[in-house]
C-alpha cells in the first residue's frame, strides 16, 4: 500500500514538446506529494508539490495535474528543453514523516535538441 | 535560501578506513536526514534527526553512525565499509518532522567509493 508506481521509466521528447510522466499511488491515507528534479552527479531539488485538496497546481513550465478519485498524479513539462534533461521522482508522504515518504522508481527524461 | 551543503563530494576509501561525510544548514530546519541513493534508483532513507535527537534508524548496519553535534551540522562516520556501500549519500532537511506538508531539501550528495 505504500507504493508509489511510476511510468515511463524513460521518456524521450524533442524540443519544444510536452513531457508528461504518471504515478499512481494505493494508500488514501498519502496527504503531499512532491515532485524531485535529479540532474547527473547532483542531488534531488524540489521542483514542484500539491496536495490532494488540490486539482491541479503550475509553476512556470512545470504543472501537476491530480486526480484524487484515480488516485493518479502526474507532471507536465511544457515546451520542454534540453536543460530538462533530468532523473524525475515522483513522491507521497504521510503525517510529514520521512519513514512514510515514498518515492517511485524514477523517469529519465531526455530532451532532444 | 534551500541550500544543504555537503562535505567532500567524492570520497574514496578502503575497507579498513575511518572516514566522515559532513552536512551543514542554516535554514533554521529542524530536521535533519541521510540518504542513500545508488545509480537509477530513488534515494532511501537511513536516518532521522529531529530537535538534534535520533528518531529513526531505518536498520541501518553498526559501520554507519550518524552524529549531530547541534541543530546546523550532521556528521555520517564511516567505518569498515564494504564495496556494496559505495554510492551517492545525501543529506537533507525539513523545517519539521512529522507534520503534514513536511517538504525535504537535499544536499548535493557526496560520492563514496570503497575499494
Amino acid at each position: 500500500q505504500q507504493q508509489v508506481k511510476q511510468s515511463p521509466q524513460s521518456l524521450i521528447v524533442q524540443k519544444g514538446g510536452i513531457s508528461i510522466i504518471n504515478c499512481a499511488y494505493e494508500n488514501t491515507a498519502f496527504d503531499y506529494f512532491p515532485w524531485y528534479q535529479q540532474f547527473p552527479g547532483k542531488g534531488p531539488a524540489l521542483l514542484i508539490a500539491i496536495r490532494p485538496d488540490v486539482s491541479e497546481k503550475k509553476e512556470g513550465r512545470f504543472t501537476i495535474s491530480f486526480n484524487k478519485s484515480a488516485k493518479q498524479f502526474s507532471l507536465h513539462i511544457m515546451d520542454s528543453q534540453p536543460g530538462d534533461s533530468a532523473t524525475y521522482f515522483c513522491a507521497a508522504s504521510r503525517d510529514g514523516s520521512a519513514r512514510q515518504l515514498t518515492f517511485g522508481s524514477g523517469t529519465q527524461l531526455t530532451v532532444l535538441p | 535560501d534551500t541550500e544543504v551543503t555537503q562535505t567532500p563530494k567524492h570520497l574514496v576509501m578502503g575497507m579498513t578506513n575511518k572516514k566522515s561525510l559532513k552536512c551543514e544548514q542554516h535554514m533554521g530546519h529542524r530536521a535533519m536526514y541521510w540518504y542513500k541513493q545508488k545509480a537509477k534508483k530513488p534515494p532511501e532513507l537511513m536516518f532521522v534527526y529531529s530537535y538534534e535527537k535520533l528518531s529513526i534508524n531505518e536498520s541501518v548496519p553498526s559501520r554507519f553512525s550518524p552524529e549531530c553535534p547541534n541543530s546546523s551540522l550532521l556528521n555520517l562516520h564511516l567505518h569498515a565499509l564494504q564495496p556494496e556501500d559505495s554510492a551517492l549519500y545525501l543529506c537533507a532537511s525539513s523545517r519539521r518532522e512529522g507534520f503534514s506538508g513536511n517538504t525535504i531539501y537535499f544536499g548535493e550528495g557526496s560520492w563514496l567509493t570503497v575499494v
